[in-house]
């Protein structure tokens, strides 16, 4: 859509310190959403995903929320490290395997 | 396993010259494929979809084309790149738990 001409909102944060990577999803049919994460030079690789009927998961060093009522996700990074430094996007999926990408958020860890 | 390749990683191309990016996968069968373009410091811009051979759907008007010609093979051509055709291009591989992304081709048109 329109938002991908925008430049990408920023976050920097502290090592050590906690992130939370914040998106806005489009669809309320949406069931199922993923959060990539994308290093520099690289293609998107999968993080963590949820599916609607669960409003939290865990994963290694990461929680994706959810919160369906204001269609909003979001990721959590505990003890961010500088390999952390990335753009991530978050992914919906409306129906079949079709999946509609977020803009995306860079994230740099300041040592 | 499903793995996908791209090809090449990066490009340099004059403006006027023709394109081809290439993307193939393995380890399935009649795969949707899907072909981005990620502009620096900015969002994926999904450019064409296919859920199958000679099927081709294109998201947005521009001056590049897609073709599926085999089953697990999905090209990016252009004609007559423009300078504005410089970017990110990442070919993906759908399934049921979201999309296996290429490794990119950076294309940059002089």
């Amino acid at each position: 859509g329109e938002s991908v001409g925008l430049h990408l909102p920023t976050l920097s944060v502290q090592e050590g310190d906690n992130s939370i990577i914040n998106c806005a999803y489009s669809n309320s049919a949406s069931d199922y959403f993923i959060w990539y994460k994308q290093e520099s030079g690289k293609g998107p690789q999968f993080i963590i995903d949820i599916r609607s009927n669960m409003d939290k998961r865990q994963g290694q060093r990461v929680t994706v929320l959810l919160n369906k009522t204001v269609k909003h996700l979001s990721l959590q990074i505990a003890a961010t490290q500088p390999g952390d430094s990335a753009v991530y996007f978050c992914a919906e999926n409306p129906w079949g395997n079709q999946f509609y990408f977020g803009t995306g958020t860079s994230l740099t860890v300041i040592p | 396993s499903q793995t996908i390749h791209q090809w090449p990683a990066t490009l340099v191309q004059p403006v006027g010259s023709p394109l081809s990016l290439e993307c193939t996968v393995e380890g399935t069968s009649n795969p949707n494929l899907y072909w981005y373009r990620q502009a620096a410091g900015r969002g994926l811009q999904l450019l064409f979809y296919s859920v199958g051979i000679g099927q081709i759907s294109s998201e947005v008007p521009q001056n590049l084309s897609a073709s599926r010609p085999q089953d697990r093979q999905f090209i990016l051509s252009s004609k007559k790149l423009l300078l504005s055709d410089s970017g990110f291009y990442l070919c993906a591989l759908g399934g049921t738990h979201g999309y296996t992304f290429g490794s990119g081709t950076r294309l940059t048109v002089v």
